[in-house]
């Protein structure tokens, strides 16, 4: 089955610095990769996703990042604020696995 | 629109009882997925309906949990017996899904979760 693992578990950054997400993927049938944000104690949100035909994806201050040959996959967040604190997770499907999380810190 | 509904939004159970969870995907949805979210950890697949038929139940315990969406629209998940290992937060999500769905095909969208606690 699809085995998906994500780095780092946690990140601080300064407020106004970049923060970068990775997360590798094993079966690389899967051609559907989204991002959440979850706050505590509350539902994971959908943020940004890229399809595997497509080799990079901006919105705003988020962008997302694939490599399909080497199955892997980042989200960037610039210019990065104190609302951007929560546990981002990606997630690849194929057959829909979620990463374990990073909890992202911004320090003010 | 309205968003994905679930109730009970907690529940607290002895083990070897018996909880079911309800949810409702947003209107036009033909995907509906059932996760199980422990502490610290990332949502798992326990079950994915298309419509009424099930699409991915590889990760559901079939000894004891169970889940039905018999008319294609809300859906129950049931455990019977509860262990204590199933204390966790059990999130509904749906999507509109492959054929019509287009490029917002696979966007799931999360209910607010059921905190389970067996005790």
């Amino acid at each position: 089955g699809e085995n998906v693992e994500q780095h780092p578990s946690t990140l601080s950054v300064q407020e106004g610095d970049s923060a970068v997400i990775k997360c590798t993927y094993s079966d690389s049938a899967s051609n559907y990769f989204p991002w959440y944000k979850q706050e505590l104690g509350k539902r994971p949100q959908l943020i940004i996703d890229i399809r595997s035909n497509v080799g990079e994806k901006k919105d705003q201050r988020i962008a997302v990042t694939l490599n399909k040959t080497a199955k892997h996959f980042s989200l960037h967040i610039t210019e990065t604020q104190p609302e951007d604190s929560a546990v981002y997770f990606c997630a690849a499907m194929g057959k829909l696995t979620f990463g374990t999380g990073t909890r992202l810190t911004i320090i003010p | 629109e309205a968003g994905v509904a679930q109730s009970p939004r907690y529940k607290i159970i002895e083990k070897r009882q018996s909880v079911a969870f309800w949810c409702n995907p947003i209107s036009g949805h033909a995907t509906l997925y059932w996760y199980q979210q422990i502490l610290g950890q990332g949502p798992k697949l326990l079950i994915q309906f298309q419509n009424n038929g099930v699409v991915d139940d590889s990760q559901l315990p079939k000894d004891r949990f169970s889940a039905e969406r018999l008319k294609g629209v809300d859906s129950t998940l049931k455990i019977q017996p509860a262990k204590l290992e199933d204390s966790a937060v059990y999130l509904c999500a749906s999507s509109l899904g492959g054929g019509t769905g287009g490029v917002h095909a696979y966007e799931q969208y999360f209910g607010p979760g059921t905190r389970l606690t067996v005790t």
